[in-house]
C-alpha cells in the first residue's frame, strides 16, 4: 500500500542510452511532480502536472521528456544519457497546488540513475 | 522569487541535547515554509509545515519550528535528541501566491549526527 511508488530503484546505464523511470501515485492526488537531488544533495524541481497537464517545467534539458498517461502516473524519459544526468530522481505528488499553495508534497522512494 | 538558506551543513549533537537547525528564507510573497526529513536511501517525509495560522508550529517526532517574520527565519528545534533522529533535514519554501504553482524550493539541507 506505497503512497508513492517509483520503479526502478536503481538503474545503472551506459552514455547516449535511452532510458525510463515510472512513478504511481495511490493517494487520489492531482499535482504529480519530479524533482532531481544532485551529488550534493541538492533538491531541485523539474516538472510538474496537474491533471495530466504540464504546469511547471523548469530550465531542463529537452532530453529530458515526462508523460502523465493518467493523474496517478508521471513517467519520465531521459534521452541520450549524459554523464550529468546521474543523480536521485525524486517523485512526489500532492492534492491540486494550483490553488492551494500550502498542500503538502508526498515523495517516492527514489531513482538511483547512474551513468557510466 | 524564492530561494532557503539552511546554516550549517552539517549539525553533530549528544543524545539527549538540544537539537536546533537553522533555515532563513526569501520570498516576494507571504510564505509556506516546510521541514523535510530524508533518511539514507529514503524519500522525503515532512516533518511540519506553516501555513500562516499558529507562528509556532509542532510536526512529528518532537520536533517544532517558529516562524519568524522579522528574521525571516524558520528554525527547526527538538528538546532532546534520540539517536534516530540522526538524517538529512531539508528546509523548503513555497510562494503563497504568484505564478510558481506552489513550486517547492528546498535549502541545501542538513546532516543531523547524534552521538551517544
Amino acid at each position: 500500500d506505497t503512497a508513492v511508488s517509483q520503479t526502478p530503484k536503481y538503474l545503472v546505464t551506459q552514455m547516449g542510452n535511452d532510458k525510463s523511470i515510472k512513478c504511481e501515485q495511490n493517494l487520489g492526488h492531482d499535482t504529480m511532480y519530479w524533482y532531481k537531488q544532485d551529488s550534493k544533495k541538492f533538491l531541485k524541481i523539474m516538472f510538474s502536472y496537474n491533471n495530466k497537464e504540464l504546469i511547471i517545467n523548469e530550465t531542463v534539458p529537452n532530453r529530458f521528456s515526462p508523460k502523465s498517461p493518467d493523474k496517478a502516473h508521471l513517467n519520465l524519459h531521459i534521452n541520450s544519457l549524459e554523464l550529468g544526468d546521474s543523480a536521485v530522481y525524486f517523485c512526489a505528488s500532492s492534492q491540486d497546488r494550483t490553488s492551494d499553495y500550502s498542500e503538502t508534497q508526498y515523495f517516492g522512494p527514489g531513482t538511483r540513475l547512474l551513468v557510466l | 522569487a524564492q530561494s532557503v538558506t539552511q546554516l550549517g551543513s552539517h549539525v553533530s549533537v549528544s543524545e539527549g541535547a538540544l537539537v536546533l537547525l537553522r533555515c532563513n528564507y526569501s520570498s516576494s510573497v507571504p510564505p509556506y515554509l516546510f521541514w523535510y526529513v530524508q533518511y539514507p536511501n529514503q524519500g522525503l517525509q515532512l516533518l511540519l509545515k506553516y501555513t500562516s495560522a499558529a507562528t509556532l508550529v509542532k510536526g512529528i517526532n518532537g520536533f517544532e519550528a517558529e516562524f519568524k517574520k522579522s528574521e525571516t527565519s524558520f528554525h527547526l528545534t527538538k528538546p532532546s535528541a534520540h539517536m534516530s533522529d540522526a538524517a538529512e533535514y531539508f528546509c523548503a519554501v513555497s510562494g503563497a501566491g504568484g505564478t510558481s504553482y506552489g513550486k517547492l524550493t528546498f535549502g541545501q539541507g542538513t546532516i543531523l549526527t547524534v552521538h551517544p
